[in-house]
């Protein structure tokens, strides 16, 4: 397969909490990119960072990437309930024109 | 409004039964992708295509064909249902590989 990996597969956290979220993938990457799902839903695009980058932030979100180490982490600071959905990393490769998806990491976050 | 068009929403099949998923954007993009989706597994590339008269297969393409006339249209056809083809489809676009990609809101599909 080439999925990457992320870690946790879930969290909980209680509302104001920061979330952390790892993405481990497998090849060389042109951009590494974060999506969101709510339950029932489409994904939504939140963020994309290139290879060429180190850390990029968009509002409550901030996103680092590690390519010697094929990793990178996605960081909500100061969640909310509305926040609850599942988290995917999803690596578009240097060569080539995929697309290929992580498995997730289910986030809830209690109010 | 803009956006990427999956029709159904949902359809039952059953099993040897073929059928056309349909996928429409109305974005000029050139880039269009199908993945399916199993619970615990992600998202998995079915095909892709980078512009009309190309498409290439993904991860998971066996039991699928896709076609692309149109820069619009990137239908997904299912030859021969299976039980395993059971899932939720998503379509998805964007202009080039250096953008997020906009998705539809998902067929959810079983074969019975």
């Amino acid at each position: 397969s080439q999925q990457g990996e992320e870690d946790p597969q879930a969290l909980s956290i209680q509302e104001g909490e920061n979330a952390t979220m790892n993405c481990s993938y497998k090849t060389s990457i042109n951009n590494l990119q974060w999506y969101r799902q709510n339950s029932g839903r489409g994904l939504v695009h939140l963020i994309l960072i290139r290879s060429n980058e180190r850390e990029k932030h968009s509002g409550r979100l901030r996103v680092t990437l590690d390519t010697s180490k094929k990793s990178s982490s996605l960081l909500i600071t100061a969640s909310r309930a509305a926040d609850t959905a599942s988290y995917f990393c999803a690596e578009q490769m240097e060569y080539g024109n995929k697309l290929v998806f992580g498995a997730g990491t289910i986030l809830r976050v209690k109010s | 409004n803009a956006g990427v068009t999956q029709t159904p929403k949902f359809q039952v099949l059953k099993t040897g039964q073929s059928m056309t998923l349909q996928c429409a954007q109305d974005m000029n993009h050139e880039y269009m992708s199908w993945y399916r989706q199993d619970p615990g597994m992600g998202l998995r590339l079915i095909h892709y295509s980078v512009g009309a008269g190309i498409t290439d297969q993904g991860e998971v393409p066996n039991g699928y064909n896709v076609s692309r006339s149109t820069t619009e249209d990137f239908p997904l056809r299912l030859l021969s249902a299976a039980p395993s083809q059971t899932s939720v489809y998503f379509c998805a676009s964007t202009a080039d590989r250096g953008f997020g990609y906009t998705f539809g809101s998902g067929t959810r599909l079983t074969v019975v």
